[in-house]
């Protein structure tokens, strides 16, 4: 089946440390993959995506391969800030049951901490 | 630009009694509407999926009914709650269409606490 790994949290870091959450997945075709990141108390915004094997999705600084030969989408940031005190979470898309739909498939959320 | 609301944001019920959780999207049309569930500690899990006005569909069995009663508006109902119905809920538009890299927009969600 469908189904999206990620890293245990919380993943607690100094202000300017290099970040990395690991994410791995294992789906039937070749999915698009997602990293969503949820700031407390709110819903959840799309970081960045990658729709196929070698695409690199970056923003804000956030970067992710996707590498379909090791299955994996990890996200990485150079420096990271308090600002980016959040959960992260990996997802991947695929076609709905009933079709006419895609669903995305989402990994339980790392809790990122920075402190300063 | 396309905008989603929910609401309302927190809502603490007693078991037993009726829900109801609103969703509207703006500047879009025939969009695909979700509803998820974040439980704490887990991931989100995809309760109902609508393509079209009055066609709703779930891919889990639950305490929870869905609805869409015009093109922009879909709503969470349950008649009698369960404490197990705690959690984050989280409404989501995406584009009409299957094309692999379209992405799902989500609104603030609602925390609800069944006590």
């Amino acid at each position: 089946g469908n189904s999206v790994t990620q890293m245990e949290g919380p993943v607690t870091l100094s202000e300017e440390a290099f970040l990395t959450i690991n994410c791995t997945y294992t789906a039937t075709g070749y999915p698009s993959l997602f990293w969503y990141v949820q700031y407390p108390g709110e819903g959840l915004q799309l970081l960045l995506k990658a729709t196929k094997a070698d695409d690199k999705g970056s923003n804000k600084g956030f970067e992710a391969t996707y590498r379909k030969e090791t299955t994996s989408f990890h996200l990485e940031k150079g420096s990271v800030q308090v600002s980016d005190s959040a959960v992260y979470f990996c997802a991947l898309s695929v076609p709905g049951f009933s079709g006419g739909y895609n669903k995305l498939i989402f990994g339980a959320g790392t809790r990122l901490a920075v402190h300063p | 630009s396309q905008t989603i609301h929910q609401w309302p944001a927190t809502l603490v019920q007693p078991v037993g009694s009726p829900l109801s959780l609103e969703c509207t999207v703006e500047g879009t049309s025939n969009p695909n509407l979700y509803w998820y569930r974040q439980a704490a500690g887990r991931g989100l899990q995809l309760l109902f999926y609508s393509v079209g006005i009055g066609q709703i569909s779930s891919e889990v069995p639950q305490n929870l009914s869905a609805s869409r009663p015009q093109d922009r508006q879909f709503i969470l109902s349950s008649k009698k709650l369960l404490l197990s119905d705690s959690g984050f809920y989280l409404c989501a538009w995406s584009f009409l269409g299957t094309a692999p890299n379209t992405e799902a927009f989500f609104g603030q969600g609602t925390r609800l606490t069944v006590v």
